[in-house]
């Protein structure tokens, strides 16, 4: 089957820098999502991932390793505003795209 | 950039009742469609994948008969939600792709949040 594999939450302070991992096993493999999802809102579209290699993106910045099935999020200087569920999601090779459950990440004063 | 608008952003209604949640596509032509329902303090589910014209395909164990989606035109899809009952209750979300970005990311509406009394 397929699956994507991310913490179910985590804790960092505001300032601070946290690293969100995520694992997949997926049938073909067209793209690596990390969607923004605030409480009672849809995501938001943070990176795409298509080739190995780190995509930054001011705060955000996010690593794809195919061959590990292995990507991570990273947001530094956090903000309190960075309390959200991250979600990792990957287009198979049908272009459907597998959702993982999401991590919950608080940030602390 | 690409702006999906959904509609109503919340609805709150009697059992029994039907309900239709309509998702439009501002500023491009949606070629494909998808409707997600999502549980408190859980992921998205994909409900349907719709294409312009064509029949919906729905994901296993979502009835058909139920959510009945519409996509006729390449701007607009309508999910409607028949006979709502409480366990109906959810965060309905549609998101869009254009012509030639299956590999892209979706572009989500707000969401529509239904509650059956």
């Amino acid at each position: 089957g397929q699956n994507i594999d991310q913490p179910t939450e985590m804790t960092a302070t505001e300032g601070a820098i946290v690293q969100i991992n995520c694992t997949y096993q997926t049938s073909g493999f067209n793209g690596l999502f990390w969607y923004q999802q605030h409480a009672g809102e849809a995501p938001t579209f943070l990176s795409y991932n298509v080739l190995d290699g780190l995509e930054e993106k001011g705060r955000f910045s996010s690593f794809l390793s195919r061959s590990k099935g292995y990507s991570y999020l990273l947001l530094k200087e956090l903000q309190m505003k960075d309390s959200a569920s991250y979600l990792c999601a990957v287009k198979d090779s049908n272009y459907q795209l597998i959702w993982g459950a999401g991590t919950k990440l608080i940030i602390k004063p | 950039g690409a702006v999906v608008s959904q509609h109503p952003s919340w609805v709150i209604c009697k059992s029994g009742t039907s309900v239709k949640i309509e998702c439009r596509s501002l500023d491009f032509q949606a070629t494909t469609m998808f409707w997600y329902r999502q549980f408190p303090k859980q992921s998205l589910m994909l409900m349907a994948t719709s294409n312009e014209g064509s029949k919906a395909t729905y994901e296993q164990g979502v009835e058909k008969d139920k959510f009945l989606i519409n996509h006729a035109s390449l701007t607009l899809s309508t999910l409607t939600v028949t006979s709502a009952h409480p366990e109906d209750s959810s965060f309905y979300i549609c998101s869009a792709l254009g012509m030639g970005e299956g590999n892209q990311p979706q572009h989500f509406g707000d969401g529509t949040r239904l509650s059956i009394l």
